[in-house]
């Protein structure tokens, strides 16, 4: 399996544009998350899903982000508009059922400017 | 709200010392995973504690569980340049709400 897969790997965005992250997550797991890390608030989590339902979101920042799983192998995470404080390392991670080990992917390095 | 506190922040340490690094949780937990992140990688899972008082190994790695199932610990012996990086607890409360600990970085002298 070629593990948990996000795009683009790296974003560099002028402030006010629309910016949308991906994930695929390893085939089979039925839990998906995405977190963000900064040096300032560490790794948080921003929102998961179980069966591609959003279960608790409580993490978002603000109405300016927003993620959807349409289905089982693909996730966003939309940023509209980006804000200079939204710079961070965005990473999507999967488990099989929430409580398990999670898998995470290679991360998006988001830069706002 | 549920909050896991983790320390040290950073720890340096000359190469074959001891490290150790602790989480608390100010709720009870359901189980405690611990993760390792290399710099520039991303988190990468070591275990998980499920039981009140468990002890687990990975050779080098020992992973304690509190009785109260509200703090853990991560003991590396002999530290090696290899485990360099930062390591993360995560607590999972009954609510299924999962939280990270804000890691602790160890870095070694050779």
């Amino acid at each position: 399996d070629a593990g948990v897969i996000q795009s683009p790997r790296h974003e560099v965005t002028e402030m006010g544009q629309e910016v949308t992250l991906r994930c695929k997550p390893i085939s089979g797991h039925n839990s998906l998350f995405w977190y963000r890390q900064t040096m300032m608030r560490g790794l948080e989590l921003l929102i998961y899903f179980n069966n591609n339902v959003p279960i608790d979101d409580s993490g978002m920042p603000e109405d300016r982000f927003s993620a959807k799983m349409p289905n089982a192998s693909f996730s966003t995470l939309k940023i509209q508009p980006s804000e200079p404080r939204d710079s961070a390392v965005y990473f999507c991670a999967s488990s099989y059922l929430g409580e398990n080990e999670q898998f995470f992917g290679p991360g998006t390095r988001l830069t706002v400017l | 709200g549920q909050q896991v506190m983790q320390i040290p922040q950073y720890q340096h340490v000359q190469e074959g010392e001891d490290f150790t690094t602790y989480c608390n949780s100010s709720t009870t937990l359901s189980n405690i995973q611990w993760y390792k992140q290399r710099p520039g990688g991303h988190p990468v899972f070591l275990i998980q504690l499920v039981k009140s008082g468990e002890v687990k190994k990975q050779k080098r790695l020992t992973f304690q569980f509190g009785e109260a199932k509200k703090n853990s610990s991560l003991h590396i012996t002999a530290t090696q340049t290899t485990d360099v990086g930062t390591y993360f607890c995560a607590g999972y409360s009954s609510a299924s709400k999962i939280i990270f600990g804000s890691g602790t970085r160890l870095s070694i002298r050779p």
